[in-house]
């Protein structure tokens, strides 16, 4: 069966302490991963599309990386406004739907 | 001008009524979806359109019904509500149906009691 888990469920970060979020995935035929912020309160909001292991993107303090089992989105010196949910989704599979995974609640105190 | 942009943001109902939900999206994208997120926050997508066309139904009860009069708006409407339909509902959208950079609304809060 596809499925999305994403480590740890919640993180809490000091401002400027750097960590990652691990996004582990099980599909047939990854077709892409997506990683998205959530707001409370508001839709998710995308971030990055990644293709095929070992490809990188980023964007200001994130970087998000891909393996061929797992992806991981890097956090350097985080600030408060980067606190959010942050989601991932992989796309492959028999219908070829996005699969997302519950995500990661980061904290980031000032 | 928002993007994604679905009506209402809360309802607030009692067992066995209809309730509907309206989006429109005016980015000029082809695929819109609807996707429901429970209390324990997993995204799940119930139904996708492209160009009008259902194709994508996921496991939903019939009671649930989209509707697209037109690329750029699908609805949703919910008869005889149950305790647990209670949850946020996103509207989104993409360029097409080969990607999965979507574009949400805000989300429907509803609430069944």
């Amino acid at each position: 069966e596809d499925q999305v888990t994403q480590s740890p469920e919640a993180l809490r970060l000091q401002e400027g302490e750097s960590s990652s979020l691990n996004c582990s995935y099980t599909v047939s035929g990854l077709r892409g991963l997506f990683w998205y912020r959530q707001d409370p309160g508001k839709g998710p909001e995308f971030l990055f599309t990644l293709y095929s292991a070992g490809e990188e993107k980023e964007k200001e303090r994130l970087k998000a990386t891909l393996t061929k089992k797992e992806s991981f989105l890097h956090i350097t010196a985080p600030k408060p406004e980067d606190s959010a949910t942050y989601l991932c989704a992989v796309e492959g599979g028999s219908q070829g739907n996005l699969i997302f995974g519950k995500g990661t609640k980061l904290s980031v105190k000032p | 001008d928002t993007a994604v942009s679905q009506t209402p943001k809360y309802l607030v109902t009692q067992m066995g009524n209809d309730k509907s939900i309206k989006c429109e999206q005016n980015l000029g994208h082809d695929t819109m979806y609807w996707y429901k997120q429970d209390s324990k926050k997993f995204l799940k997508i119930m139904f996708s359109y492209n160009n009008k066309e259902l194709i994508i139904n996921e496991t939903v009860p019939n009671r649930f019904s989209p509707k697209s009069p037109d690329k750029a708006h699908l609805n949703l409407h919910i008869n005889s509500l149950e305790l647990g339909d209670s949850a946020v509902y996103f509207c989104a959208s993409s360029q097409d149906r080969t990607t999965g950079e979507l574009f949400f609304g805000e989300g429907s809060r509803l609430t069944v009691l």
